[in-house]
């Protein structure tokens, strides 16, 4: 069966320190895992994306690492702001076969503090 | 223009009422989405237009009545609700079905009484 799971399910950290988030998956066929960041009552908007040959890929303060081999993914944030407050869902694409090709990840609510 | 929008912002509905939601985008895109998202959980696809053409409808209750009118505009009936059906319903779209990247709406935070 196709899932995402991720984690922690929550997390609390205070301004200007690191963290990373988990994804692992069992899509299969993989065709690519991308990263949304969700504010409240808004909609996903992409971070990133990681293709099946790509092993980190970085967009500003945010990078995103893949090992397709153990099929996970990390997201790592460095130096968090107040405006990192959000949920954070992993998204996977599968190759092939009909219908809804997209699996989501239930999501990491990340809180940043002062 | 890139991006996705929805209105209302808000909707407060009874189980008695009709109401629909609009889609709009200019981006040029095929494809067009409709997901519902309860609290605290990621979205469920509900719809799926390609080319103006129903594509995928994932076992959707029949008082979600989807429409597309053209390549730009899709909308969502909405008729004799519960209250379950409580939730923000987010309107996507990408350039075409098996595009890569899906561009989200702000989404319409519906509520039913």
């Amino acid at each position: 069966k196709n899932q995402v799971e991720q984690s922690p399910q929550s997390l609390i950290i205070l301004e200007g320190k690191n963290c990373t988030l988990q994804c692992n998956y069992t899509v299969s066929p993989f065709s690519n895992l991308r990263w949304y960041k969700q504010d409240t009552g808004r909609g996903p908007v992409s971070l990133t994306i990681m293709t099946f040959s790509e092993n980190t890929k970085s967009n500003g303060r945010y990078t995103a690492t893949l090992d397709a081999d153990t099929k996970q993914s990390s997201l790592h944030i460095t130096a968090s702001q107040l405006s990192d407050s959000a949920s954070y869902i992993c998204v996977v694409r599968r190759v092939t076969g009909g219908g809804n090709k997209l699996t989501f990840g239930t999501g990491t609510q990340l809180k940043v503090e002062l | 223009d890139t991006e996705v929008t929805q209105t209302p912002k808000h909707l407060v509905m009874g189980m008695t009422n009709k109401k629909s939601l609009k889609c709009e985008q200019h981006m040029g895109h095929r494809a067009m989405y409709w997901y519902k998202q309860k609290a605290k959980k990621p979205p469920e696809l509900m719809f799926v237009y390609s080319y103006e053409k129903l594509s995928i409808n994932e076992s959707v209750p029949s008082r979600f009545s989807p429409e597309c009118p053209n390549s730009s505009l899709l909308n969502l009936h909405l008729h004799a609700l519960q209250p379950e059906d409580s939730a923000l319903y987010l309107c996507a779209s990408s350039q075409e079905e098996d595009s890569n990247e899906q561009f989200f709406g702000p989404g319409t935070r519906l509520t039913v009484l």
